[in-house]
């Protein structure tokens, strides 16, 4: 399978904890997204990478979210200090060619439920 | 800002009945427009696509017609059926002013047999 690994697919954690996840794009394609998105809602954009810099980031991603594009291939987000408000479902996705038009492709999403 | 309004759910339908869902939109440039589904349980999938005024995006018996005059990306299916049951999602991207995605907020469609 070549599409966008996410990992893990279920994370429950306690308030105040750090979580990490994982997301392993096509291995072709050089930018890489990850959005937010809660029940009922569509996407919401939290920040961009091109190979390994990250050239946008939401105003929706406080002090305590951090992402990493080390290589240029797999990216982590990292939150920090969990709050019940960040339950939701972490999709990344990828998208390659030289058009910034592409279309992304999502992995299966991580869910964290912060309790 | 650019944005996307497409029709609230959720929308019931029987098997092979036609489906419409709506979707406007309002941006700066010449944005592409993508259809996206969301199944239960499983991540956001390309569903169609199109790229300039007139273009058509089809596929799985879904279409679409980006419609400048209008500013519209319509979704629809001549005859659905129960595996359709999914969210829909309208979205546009606008390299002219960001690299990201712009989502609607869904429309789930059930569809009975």
């Amino acid at each position: 399978d070549t599409g966008v690994s996410q990992n893990p697919r279920h994370k429950i954690t306690k308030r105040g904890q750090n979580v990490t996840f994982r997301c392993d794009p096509i291995s072709e394609h050089n930018r890489l997204y990850w959005y937010r998105q809660t029940l009922g809602q569509g996407p919401e954009f939290l920040t961009y990478f091109q190979n390994e810099a990250q050239l946008e980031k939401s105003r929706l991603l406080s002090d305590r979210f951090s992402a990493e594009r080390p290589k240029g291939s797999f990216s982590t987000l990292e939150i920090q200090r969990t709050e019940q408000g960040d339950s939701a479902m972490y999709l990344c996705a990828s998208s390659g060619g030289t058009s910034e038009n592409s279309p992304l492709h999502f992995g299966n999403g991580t869910r964290l439920t912060v309790t | 800002g650019d944005s996307v309004t497409q029709m609230e759910g959720p929308v019931t339908l029987s098997e092979e009945a036609f489906l419409t869902i709506n979707c406007t939109y309002t941006a700066t440039g010449y944005p592409s427009l993508f259809w996206y589904v969301q199944y239960p349980g499983e991540g956001l999938q390309l569903l169609l696509k199109a790229t300039k005024a007139d273009d058509k995006g089809s596929n799985k018996g879904f279409e679409a017609t980006y419609r400048k005059e209008t500013t519209s990306f319509h979704l629809e299916k001549g005859s659905v059926q129960v595996s359709d049951s999914a969210v829909y999602f309208c979205a546009l991207k606008n390299a002219g002013n960001n690299r990201k995605l712009i989502w609607g907020l869904g429309t789930s469609l059930a569809v009975n047999p």
